[in-house]
């Protein structure tokens, strides 16, 4: 069964700070799919990054970088001088990448409230 | 952004009651999801389509049935509503490579079943 773990409840930081939200996860599947999600306190998902397991390169994007390691089975998201507009839970998901019908199901960690503070 | 619309997109319904939720693409995808979002439990797959007609039961889908008679409406009933199911409801679509397997979200049906 898959699983991914968001051990990071809830984060506090100072604008400008650099923060890193970890994700940890376990699947018996070798190719598979990792994203990142942004929920704002508005309580839409945004969809923010893909990454496939065959992709170990790390990504940037503006003050969003992501970390793909998987000997140690992790997907890490740090957001580079932070600000008050990143306060939002972030989810990092994982989702099977086989055939047929079951394709594409997502399975969640349970989401990282980031506190940007002015 | 993908063109992804849920209706309604808050609701409040009495226990027993019958409710339906729909969700509304317009990217000709072929795999449609329904998940629920409660405190503590991140998100978790109900009911999802890989074709018109053709739907399976995802990690919560007891109380929950849907229906897929198009492309680009999926269907999600609440027999007889409890309190339970007072959750927010997230539909997702994908086209799978043909979208470059990303997977995107509606803005979410807030329910309160009382």
């Amino acid at each position: 069964a898959q699983k991914v773990t968001q051990a990071q409840t809830e984060i506090s930081v100072v604008e400008k700070e650099d923060v890193t939200l970890d994700c940890v996860y376990e699947t018996r599947d070798t190719t598979y799919y990792l994203f990142w999600y942004k929920q704002p306190p508005s309580g839409e998902l945004v969809f923010l990054i893909r990454r496939n397991s065959f992709d170990e390169q790390n990504e940037i994007s503006g003050r969003y970088s992501w970390n793909f390691q998987k000997s140690t089975s992790s997907f890490n998201f740090t957001i580079t001088a932070s600000q008050v507009v990143d306060s939002a839970v972030y989810f990092c998901a994982l989702s099977e990448a086989g055939s047929g019908g079951s394709n594409y199901k997502l399975t969640f960690g349970k989401g990282t409230l980031l506190t940007v503070n002015p | 952004d993908a063109g992804i619309t849920q209706s309604p997109r808050h609701k409040v319904t009495e226990t027993g009651t019958p409710v339906t939720l729909r969700c509304h693409q317009t990217e000709n995808h072929r795999y449609m999801y329904w998940y629920r979002q409660d405190p503590g439990h991140g998100l978790r797959l109900i009911h999802y389509s890989y074709g018109v007609k053709d739907t399976d039961k995802g990690e919560v889908s007891d109380g929950y049935s849907v229906s897929r008679s198009k492309t680009e409406d999926f269907l999600l009933t609440l027999e007889s509503a409890t309190s339970s199911q007072t959750s927010v409801y997230f539909c997702a679509i994908t086209g799978g490579i043909a979208s470059g397997n990303t997977i995107y979200f509606g803005e979410g049906s807030w329910l309160t079943v009382v």
